[in-house]
């Protein structure tokens, strides 16, 4: 069972375009919220977190949205760049199992 | 070192073969993941090492996986009689003390393809 509800599975946006990456989940144990960012033949690596007593939390270009009461969260990315055609992940952590959940990911790509 | 490290960064192997594959996490991180990912699939929890606790080995799809790491350094993955379905890039992360999830740094992965 999917933890992690990602979608959609694939974006295409024209640059200077918002990209919107939504992500859904069940479990209120969870705490930590991270998007992961993930580029052809490397790892994911890290780009903004939040946690849930906040609503939203900007770096950037990059705003993740939270809504508590929806279990629901959102990766929007201002001004896309073609720079920014990568993969997407969020996830979610339960504390007391020290470990992430993730999302299947979305396919971002950025067109000039 | 500066980063995860991972090795070898391609296999390819015949079907019914054995594989190991290796994790060198960043110096002192004391948390060590290893995760599967499949084409257009995201990221399968595999097994989790934290210090000298055992292993959360919940996410080994079956008996033909396993891992170890020698107190908080070198992690090996083997893949027994590896089949097709097997074929999956292998992720490991390592986090700091007491992070519990928090902070991961990935390595950019062992692309394994079974024939």
């Amino acid at each position: 069972q999917q933890q992690v509800k990602q979608s959609p599975q694939s974006l295409i946006v024209q640059k200077g375009g918002i990209s919107i990456i939504n992500c859904a989940y069940e479990n209120t144990a969870f705490d930590y919220f991270p998007w992961y960012q993930q580029f052809p033949g490397k790892g994911p690596a890290l780009l903004i977190a939040i946690r849930p007593d906040v609503s939203e939390k900007k770096e950037g270009r990059f705003t993740i949205s939270f809504n508590k009461s929806a279990k629901q969260f959102s990766l929007h990315i201002m001004d896309s760049q073609p720079g920014d055609s990568a993969t997407y992940f969020c996830a979610a952590r339960v504390p007391t199992l020290g470990r992430l959940y993730f999302g299947r990911g979305t396919q971002l790509t950025v067109w000039p | 070192g500066a980063g995860v490290s991972q090795s070898p960064s391609n296999k390819v192997t015949e079907k019914g073969k054995d594989v190991e594959l290796r994790c060198d996490p960043i110096s002192g991180h004391t948390a060590l993941y290893w995760y599967r990912q499949r084409l257009g699939q995201g990221l399968e929890f595999l097994i989790y090492f934290q210090g000298n606790s055992a292993p959360d080995k919940s996410g080994l799809p079956s008996d033909r996986f396993s891992a170890e790491r020698t107190g908080e350094s070198v992690s090996t993955l083997t893949i027994q009689r590896t089949q097709q379905e097997d074929s999956a890039v292998y992720l490991c992360a390592s986090s700091p003390p007491g992070s519990l999830g928090y902070g991961y740094t990935f390595g950019s992965g062992t692309r394994l393809t079974v024939v």
